[in-house]
């Protein structure tokens, strides 16, 4: 089994959509979860925390289920500009990140 | 967060030479992690540099391959040695910086390698 399992996608979806991702880690061991979201040719870029109580900033919001050992990302009202790949991304305690291989999102207008 | 420096950004090599990457960081951190993103893939840890020991590199990527430097707690380099066109890839280093009890990691903006 995969580390990290994401689905791939590409999602595609319109302008003002609500899109879900979820991903699914092996290592119980893990301690701390992130999304982070790379551009096109650019450098991954944090996007947020999650926490085992969920957390939510402005039209995104995270959640982390430690029994199945999965992380989620909800975005609400999709922009154009949230087009991107969201890597799930976790810390073993090492303070090395573990990334998942992305899920492409297009939102289209 | 820490603002790195990293460059090149980008470069085309021959093959059997080697590429040295640097990344300086505007502040003092602890940890400094190299990481290598293949073409369409995610990014794979390649190892963690301290400064003042030796690196510790993940399974697969070894020393002689790989070597890195941090001569302080502000800079890093990784080396590419002997290149072949498999090594063609981004590289990105990141550093880990402490708040209090929340930490956050930055990356640099990444080094595009093609071996021809």
């Amino acid at each position: 089994r995969k580390e990290v399992e994401q689905d791939p996608g590409p999602f595609n979806v319109p302008e003002g959509a609500t899109v879900a991702f979820n991903c699914t880690y092996s290592n119980s061991a893990s301690q701390s979860f992130f999304w982070y979201r790379q551009d096109c040719r650019k450098e991954p870029k944090l996007l947020m925390s999650v926490y085992s109580s969920g957390n939510e900033d402005g039209r995104f919001t995270a959640q982390l289920n430690r029994a199945s050992q999965y992380i989620s990302l909800l975005i609400r009202d999709s922009k154009l500009s949230d087009s991107a790949t969201y890597l799930c991304v976790f810390d073993t305690g090492r303070r090395a990140l573990t990334f998942g291989s992305g899920t492409r999102l297009q939102v289209q207008p | 967060s820490a603002v790195i420096s990293q460059k090149p950004s980008r470069d085309i090599c021959q093959r059997g030479t080697s590429l040295t990457i640097q990344c300086q960081v505007d502040s003092q951190v602890t940890m400094m992690f190299w990481y290598r993103q293949q073409p369409g893939q995610s990014l794979t840890l390649i190892a963690t540099a301290n400064q003042g020991s030796e690196a510790t590199y993940e399974s697969g990527f070894v020393i002689d391959k790989f070597p890195i430097s941090r001569p302080n707690l502000t800079f890093s380099t990784l080396t590419v040695s002997n290149m072949s066109p498999e090594d063609s890839s981004i590289y990105l280093c990141s550093v880990v910086a402490q708040d209090n009890s929340n930490y956050g990691y930055t990356f640099g903006s990444g080094t595009r390698l093609t071996v021809v």
